[in-house]
């Protein structure tokens, strides 16, 4: 069936340097839209970034995202990660098998050390 | 702006009685969701809603019921809860926009456990 797949469950970076978070999917429908929902501590997701056009760059917060569907992601990407950036993050699609829902990926907590 | 509530924010109860989790939305969007959140297994979608007097089972509706008497409530109910029903459970609500993202706003969340 349909996925969406966080390959790491944990990453750690130091401020200031770059990350990269990934995500992939699988899906034998038409692909409507992708976000990454951003989860602080003891708050509840909210949108970071959506998209919906093939090899269009999407920003916000200093973060970006490229849909790429000819590999089947939608990376999340920062040049200089901050403190303030340490949380969970989800990835998430809306295909044409998933109606109105989203097909959530399991998480990738971000730590990010002085 | 947007609004997405939840009641309690947490509960404590014990093994077979009865839990209602209540939502509320002022967003006035048609669908509402039911999510737990566990470590290792992310958001998962319980039960949710197209509208008024509608429910649907989400990916792991067994041990839950769910109610919408309105546009703007949304409930999920634990007739039996069980300690396996210990959880963070999450409600939102959603519309398409223009692009057909069904980009769903995420109440505070209710931390539940069951003893």
């Amino acid at each position: 069936g349909d996925s969406v797949t966080q390959t790491e469950g944990l990453v750690t970076v130091t401020e200031g340097l770059p990350v990269k978070l990934n995500c992939t999917y699988q899906t034998t429908y038409l692909t409507i839209a992708f976000f990454w929902y951003v989860q602080y501590l003891n708050e509840a997701p909210q949108v970071l970034l959506k998209s919906s056009t093939d090899n269009k760059r999407t920003e916000h917060q200093g973060f970006h995202a490229t849909l790429h569907k000819s590999s089947s992601s939608f990376h999340l990407q920062k040049s200089s990660a901050q403190l303030s950036d340490s949380a969970l993050y989800y990835c998430a699609l809306r295909d044409g098998s998933s109606g109105n829902k989203l097909i959530f990926g399991i998480g990738t907590l971000l730590s990010v050390k002085p | 702006e947007a609004a997405v509530t939840q009641s309690p924010r947490n509960k404590v109860a014990v093994t077979g009685g009865k839990v209602t989790l209540s939502c509320n939305q002022t967003n006035n969007h048609n669908n509402m969701y039911w999510y737990r959140q566990d470590t290792g297994h992310g958001l998962r979608l319980i039960h949710y809603s197209y509208g008024a007097g509608s429910t649907e089972k989400g990916d792991i509706p067994d041990g839950y019921k769910a109610s919408r008497p309105s546009q703007e409530n949304f409930s999920l109910i634990l007739e039996l809860a069980t300690p396996s029903q210990t959880s963070v459970y999450f409600c939102a609500s959603g519309d398409a926009d223009w692009g057909g993202a069904y980009e769903q706003y995420f109440g505070p969340g209710t931390r539940l456990t069951v003893l």
